[in-house]
């Protein structure tokens, strides 16, 4: 079975600081892996997804991914906090074949500090 | 258009009510979703829904029925709940299942007296 690992229930930053979530994967076969956001009453948006092309996966808002398969780790990065980057962050994981199911992460809430 | 709707918003039941929720998408996807989302918790799936017949059921208790009238509608069926069913549901849909995004819905916030 596979499951992803969020470290970290809670990360504060400063507006402009980088921004690291962590997320882990265990799988027994390649994953595919995705970084997703919710706003506060709202439902899930993707942020970005590695579905075994390249490794470092862009997406949108200014966020990206690097999938290191030695470390196996999906974190998500971006280079300067905005106020509106507050949210929750879940990361998930699917297999390629059989059941084709998202699983998530515990989920770790960005706090964006002026 | 990637919009997955959901209605109502909102939903107030007594334990021995009969609700619906309901769901909708206009993407043309084959593959829908039902998560069940408590407070501070991830998503935890319920249903899958591919090609309108039901590939998954996670071990979800019977007083949730879920139905797939067509390929663009989901249901769930909601009778006799308990106080602890009471949390945000949301709809997904995908292309397929596997590595295709799923998009979803805003949910619908239920609350079982």
């Amino acid at each position: 079975a596979q499951s992803v690992t969020q470290l970290g229930s809670h990360v504060s930053v400063s507006e402009g600081a980088l921004v690291l979530l962590r997320c882990n994967y265990s799988s027994s076969v390649p994953p595919y892996l995705f970084w997703y956001v919710q706003y506060p009453n709202q439902g899930l948006q993707l942020l970005l997804k590695y579905t075994s092309a390249a490794t470092l996966v862009k997406g949108i808002n200014g966020f990206e991914a690097e999938f290191k398969k030695s470390e196996t780790s999906f974190h998500l990065t971006k280079p300067s906090a905005h106020m509106r980057d507050a949210a929750e962050y879940f990361c998930a994981v699917t297999r390629p074949t059989g059941r084709r199911a998202l699983t998530f992460g515990s989920g770790t809430r960005l706090q964006v500090q002026p | 258009d990637t919009e997955v709707t959901q209605t109502p918003k909102h939903l107030v039941m007594g334990m021995t009510n009969k609700k619906s929720l309901k769901c909708e998408q206009h993407m043309g996807h084959r593959a829908m979703y039902w998560y069940k989302q408590k407070a501070k918790k991830p998503p935890e799936l319920m249903f899958v829904y591919s090609y309108e017949k039901l590939s998954i059921n996670e071990s979800v208790p019977s007083r949730f029925s879920p139905e797939c009238p067509n390929s663009s509608l989901l249901n769930l069926h909601l009778h006799a709940l308990q106080p602890e069913d009471s949390a945000l549901y949301l709809c997904a849909s995908s292309q397929a299942t596997g590595k295709d995004t799923q998009y979803f819905g805003p949910g619908t916030r239920l609350t079982v007296l």
